[in-house]
């Protein structure tokens, strides 16, 4: 059974400093991955889809991606105080239709 | 971008009682899933919804739930009866039509079992 697990459990960083977000996963033939953010009392926001090794930009959320070591991750460059939420890693395969969703990692922008 | 409606937002009632959760998914979208969050915990899967039928469900989907869409109207979740370990938020999620396709996630509905 797929395992995501997310690091850290909280972050805080300044206000235009790079926050990094890591996520494994124990099922190598998954190939759907995606950030999603979630602010309190809201939806969940996907900030990117990625689907083979490398990486994904989108805006100022780059995802990077590599099978072989069972990890992706998510770079978010410049952050602003709104940008403070949890941000959640979901993992699916091709062919199966339900996400596997991490623990979720609580990021604190502060100015 | 697309939204996914959930209606109520909070929801409280007493164990035993029936409750049925609503969604307004992306009006052009073809699969609809639902999830749990219990509270501090990761969110998991329980269903998801294709043509009428249940495609996948998993452990936490009970007896007691069900799940429909009638004449295309509201996606939803009926628990009958409840429990009180099903106090948790309930999110719906819609897709379109590719497998594995970006699912579009509601705000939840909180639900409180007293």
């Amino acid at each position: 059974q797929q395992k995501v697990q997310q690091s850290p459990e909280s972050l805080t960083v300044s206000e235009g400093a790079m926050a990094s977000l890591n996520c494994t996963f124990s099922d190598g033939t998954s190939n759907n991955f995606r950030w999603y953010r979630q602010h309190s009392a809201k939806g969940l926001e996907v900030l990117v889809s990625i689907f083979s090794d490398g990486e994904k930009e989108e805006g100022r959320f780059t995802a990077h991606l590599n099978r072989a070591n069972l990890h992706v991750s998510l770079h978010i460059r410049e952050p602003q105080p709104s940008d403070s939420a949890v941000y959640l890693c979901a993992v699916s395969m091709r062919g199966n239709y339900k996400y596997v969703f991490g623990a979720g990692t609580r990021l604190k922008v502060i100015a | 971008g697309p939204k996914v409606l959930q209606i109520p937002s909070h929801q409280i009632i007493d164990m035993g009682q029936m409750v049925t959760l609503n969604c307004d998914p992306v009006s052009n979208h073809l699969y609809f899933y639902w999830y749990k969050q219990i509270l501090g915990q990761q969110m998991e899967f329980l269903v998801n919804f294709y043509n009428g039928k249940v495609m996948e469900k998993s452990k936490l989907f009970k007896d007691q739930f069900s799940v429909e869409r009638p004449d295309g109207s509201y996606f939803t979740l009926k628990i009958q009866p409840t429990a009180l370990e099903d106090s948790a938020v309930y999110f719906c999620a819609s897709s379109s039509r590719d497998w594995g396709y970006e699912q579009y996630f509601g705000p939840g509905t909180r639900l409180t079992v007293l």
